[in-house]
């Protein structure tokens, strides 16, 4: 079973700081999506990246596949209260078809 | 349109209980997928159907988990001889096709509560 590992679990901060948060694993993926979690709800997509060094930019959020497709960062600039939530990268496998493998999460506060 | 629908939202019952867990896709989506989400965790695969057969069950934790779609378009997560351990949010999400860089849309989950 291949594993990704988030790192930090848990991030607080203050309103208009930035932050990376980082996805490793010692597997390749195919693919690379990036979820956030709101309480009750269930994980939105973000992004997907499939290529290696792909940089993807949503707004104010800065989306990195690494090189190899073993790890990905996110970076939000300038955090806002409405940033917070969970964030979970997930990885999708060729040999395993469409299945995810979730990171455990990334729990995000940005204080007013 | 619609998203992912789950019913119940919550479920309560007592160790040993059968229980059954619905997912309705968004219409037209083939592929339907069943996650599990512990507490402080991510989600954990379960399942994956492709119409109306499961194309990749290797997620399943034992013999008390089972899942069925038979029209191809609502599924139903069914467990036997609930135990503690198999509290937890179950997450279903769809997507069109099934690929692997498909989007797959969540639904809000079912938090299931064992007793």
């Amino acid at each position: 079973t291949q594993l990704l590992e988030q790192s930090p679990q848990f991030l607080s901060i203050q309103e208009g700081e930035n932050l990376t948060v980082y996805c490793n694993s010692s597997s390749v993926f195919s693919s690379l999506q990036w979820y956030r979690q709101e309480p009750g709800e269930g994980p939105v997509l973000l992004v997907t990246v499939v290529t290696g060094g792909e940089v993807k930019k949503l707004k104010r959020l800065t989306f990195q596949f690494g090189d190899a497709r073993k790890d990905s960062s996110l970076h939000i600039t300038a955090a806002q209260p409405g940033d917070t939530g969970l964030y979970l990268c997930a990885g999708g496998e060729e040999t395993s078809g469409s299945r995810l493998t979730f990171g455990e999460g990334t729990q995000l506060t940005v204080n007013p | 349109g619609a998203g992912v629908s789950q019913t119940p939202s919550n479920k309560v019952t007592e160790k040993g209980k059968y229980v059954e867990l619905r997912c309705d896709p968004i219409s037209g989506h083939t592929a339907l997928y069943w996650y599990r989400q512990s507490l402080g965790q991510g989600p954990e695969f379960l399942i994956y159907f492709q119409g109306t057969g499961a194309a990749d069950d290797s997620g399943l934790p034992n013999d008390r988990f089972f899942a069925v779609r038979p029209e191809g378009s609502v599924s139903t997560l069914k467990i036997q001889r609930t135990e503690r351990g198999d509290s937890a949010v179950y997450l279903c999400a769809s997507s069109s096709t099934g690929g692997s860089t498909d989007t797959q849309y969540f639904g809000p989950g079912t938090r299931l509560t064992v007793l």
